[in-house]
């Protein structure tokens, strides 16, 4: 079965330019987390997806951020326009349900210059 | 005060010694607690869920304790392979909105 994937690994992008994130949850699942880690500090929540439904999205940290999860599968993360604090790393995660094993992918590494 | 807390560490033990991590959550209405492994850039992977009961899957042992709100992780006959991050993750219910402490980061030596 194949895992959490993310696209893509690296990116490095100017400061004002747009970045797209993508995430493939684990092929059933349901829900479908972003989390995101900035430089020396904890994983913190961004936004939970149940299909293609929002369930919770407290965790974005402003409107510069947008995700999406059209028809229940994939989901995008754009940031526009990116700023310096942006730069961290971005794992995207899924689960079949409620009290299910959380599985991570490797990460999208965003270095904003 | 953090919801999920945790000492950073580094912990530098040498192989085949006993290394225990506590880790404490403000939320008393917490309901699941696991133990994540990250490694350097690389994804977290769960360690071990945390049950009332406690579990221990062979050198790993975890507990909870929920009138002092905190869990731990004791590994025995530390290994080089168990080298990583220990996050502690606590899900406060509703739809697993998980939260992360920052991570304990275990160095075995040889």
């Amino acid at each position: 079965e194949a895992g959490v994937t993310q696209f893509p690994s690296h990116s490095v992008i100017e400061k004002g330019q747009t970045v797209t994130l993508r995430c493939d949850p684990i092929s059933g699942h349901d829900n479908l987390y972003w989390y995101r880690r900035v430089m020396g500090k904890e994983i913190k929540f961004l936004l939970h997806f149940v299909k293609e439904s929002k369930q919770d999205e407290s965790g974005m940290p402003n409107n510069r951020f947008l995700a999406e999860r059209t028809g229940g599968t994939y989901s995008t993360l754009k940031v526009q326009p990116a700023e310096l604090e942006d730069s961290g790393v971005y794992f995207c995660a899924s689960s079949r349900g409620l009290g299910n094993t959380i599985y991570f992918g490797e990460g999208s590494w965003l270095t904003v210059v | 005060r953090k919801e999920v807390e945790q000492d950073p560490g580094p912990f530098n033990v040498p192989e085949g010694a006993t290394v225990a991590f506590n880790c404490t959550y403000s939320n008393s209405a917490s309901q699941s607690f696991f133990w994540y492994r990250q490694d350097c850039r690389k994804e977290p992977k769960l360690l071990m869920s945390v049950y009332s009961s406690g579990n221990e899957d062979g050198r790993f042992t975890a507990q909870l304790n929920r009138a002092s709100q905190y869990i731990s992780l004791l590994i025995r006959d530390s290994k080089l392979s168990d080298s990583a991050t220990y996050l502690c993750v606590v899900n406060s219910g509703g739809y697993q909105k998980v939260t992360f402490g920052i991570g304990t980061k275990l160095q075995v030596i040889p």
